[in-house]
């Protein structure tokens, strides 16, 4: 099965930097990958995902970038505000006929200081 | 609400207690999935219910789980005889499923937390 490696666990960054989480997959067959954010007692919500037909994908201030030959893939957060404070998502899954399940990564803790 | 409602929002139980913890998806989502969520362990899958097909029960960890799914519609996740270690919160989410409308995106529940003492 699919299986997903999420770095770093943690990060902490002033107010207007820039984030990256990275991460990687294992099943060469996964086509799409989504991001999801986690706030404090919420369920994750969508913020952005990339299918494998392209290269990078971008809304205001996130962005993901995608290797399929390397299998890994990245989300970009610029200009960091404290309101992005959360814990991030990345997951793959593989969909075109097969199961449609995403495996998550373990996660990102973004601390954004004001 | 037109989101994923899941209940009890919190539930304490004793060790070897059942516990039943309800999800009630988006109307129309024919996709349901159960997730378990750990500290430190991210989202755990669990199982996935797609239309009328059987479901993919392959992340149960124990047949002490079991889910079901009445009516296309509401879902029920059951733990027998809780254990300590099935402290966690429990989160369901809805999609489209495969249709032609089908985005990927999942639709969480703010989750159920479980606490076994």
């Amino acid at each position: 099965g699919e299986n997903v490696e999420q770095h770093p666990s943690t990060l902490s960054v002033q107010e207007g930097d820039s984030a990256v989480i990275k991460c990687t997959y294992s099943d060469s067959a996964s086509n799409y990958f989504p991001w999801y954010k986690q706030e404090l007692g919420k369920g994750p919500q969508l913020i952005i995902d990339i299918r494998s037909n392209v290269g990078e994908k971008k809304d205001q201030r996130i962005a993901v970038t995608l290797n399929k030959t390397a299998k890994h893939f990245s989300l970009h957060i610029t200009e960091t505000q404290p309101e992005d404070s959360a814990v991030y998502f990345c997951a793959a899954r593989e969909g075109s006929g097969g199961s449609y399940i995403p495996t998550f990564g373990r996660g990102t803790s973004l601390i954004v200081h004001p | 609400g037109a989101g994923v409602s899941q209940s009890p929002s919190n539930k304490v139980t004793e060790k070897g207690k059942d516990v039943e913890l309800r999800c009630d998806p988006i109307s129309g989502h024919t996709a349901l999935y159960w997730y378990r969520q750990s500290l430190g362990q991210g989202l755990e899958f669990l199982i996935y219910f797609q239309g009328n097909s059987a479901p993919d029960k392959s992340g149960l960890p124990s047949d002490r789980f079991s889910a079901e799914r009445t009516g296309g519609s509401v879902s029920t996740l059951t733990i027998q005889r809780t254990q300590q270690e099935d402290s966690a919160v429990y989160l369901c989410a809805s999609s489209s499923g495969s249709s032609g409308r089908y985005t990927g995106e999942l639709f969480f529940g703010e989750g159920s937390r479980l606490t076994v003492l």
